[in-house]
């Protein structure tokens, strides 16, 4: 059974960092692109970021660029986001997602986190 | 960026009744939209992928169809469970976009 387990969120002051972590189990880490998305209180999806399998690939949100970071440990199964010059618009639910691609080359999202909270 | 627009915003509907939801792009991005259905205090759910494709597990009711810039959700004999917001998103190019969301809501 695929499990996305993120942990990390908290209350920060304006302009403070905060850094995400998702523990991923029940598949092959290594072998998935991974997304960071959020959710703003009441409000619609927002994508964050995207990582391939091997961190040579990283794509951002103009929203977040420059003040967040993708990373991941596929030692450890694990993805995390570097948050820096947090703004109170960042405040959201964070979710860390599955990536595959079923033989195409675009992406498609399968399996999402429960999130964490993130409060600016 | 593409701009995905869905509608309607909202929807309330009776049991049994069909929905239909659609998704706008704003330039062609051909099958590469997905559906997924978020209900209250839970994490979105994968329904369609690649316009047209059923996720695993995913009752035979909801359907999807479309490409380049005009997409549909079909929800046929709608069931109180799908009581939801339900999102398309596009992964054609980067920065990947979603929809701004359909509230489907059960008379």
């Amino acid at each position: 059974e695929v499990q996305l387990v993120e942990s990390g969120g908290g209350l920060v002051q304006p302009g403070g960092s905060l850094r995400l972590s998702c523990a991923a189990s029940g598949f092959t880490f290594n072998s998935h692109s991974m997304n960071w998305v959020r959710q703003a209180p009441g409000k619609g999806l927002e994508w964050v970021s995207f990582s391939d399998s091997g961190s040579s690939a990283k794509y951002y949100a103009d929203s977040v660029q420059g003040r967040f970071t993708i990373s991941r440990d596929n030692a450890k199964n694990s993805l995390y986001l570097q948050m820096n010059s947090l703004r109170v618009e960042d405040t959201a639910v964070y979710y860390c997602a599955r990536v595959r691609y079923d033989g195409n080359t675009k992406p498609v999202v399968d399996y999402w986190g429960q999130g964490t909270l993130v409060t600016v | 960026e593409i701009v995905l627009t869905q509608s309607p915003d909202f929807q309330s509907v009776t049991p049994k009744e069909k929905v239909t939801i659609t998704c706008r792009a704003s330039q062609s991005i051909g099958i590469n939209l997905h559906w997924y259905q978020q209900k209250p205090d839970q994490s979105p759910k994968l329904l369609i992928k690649y316009a047209s494709q059923s996720f695993s597990g995913v009752p035979s009711r909801f359907s999807g169809s479309g490409s380049g810039t005009d997409f549909t959700l079909t929800i046929n004999s709608l069931e109180a469970e799908d009581a939801a917001t339900y999102y398309c998103h596009q992964t054609s190019s980067f920065p990947h976009t979603f929809g701004g969301g359909t509230k489907v809501e059960i008379k």
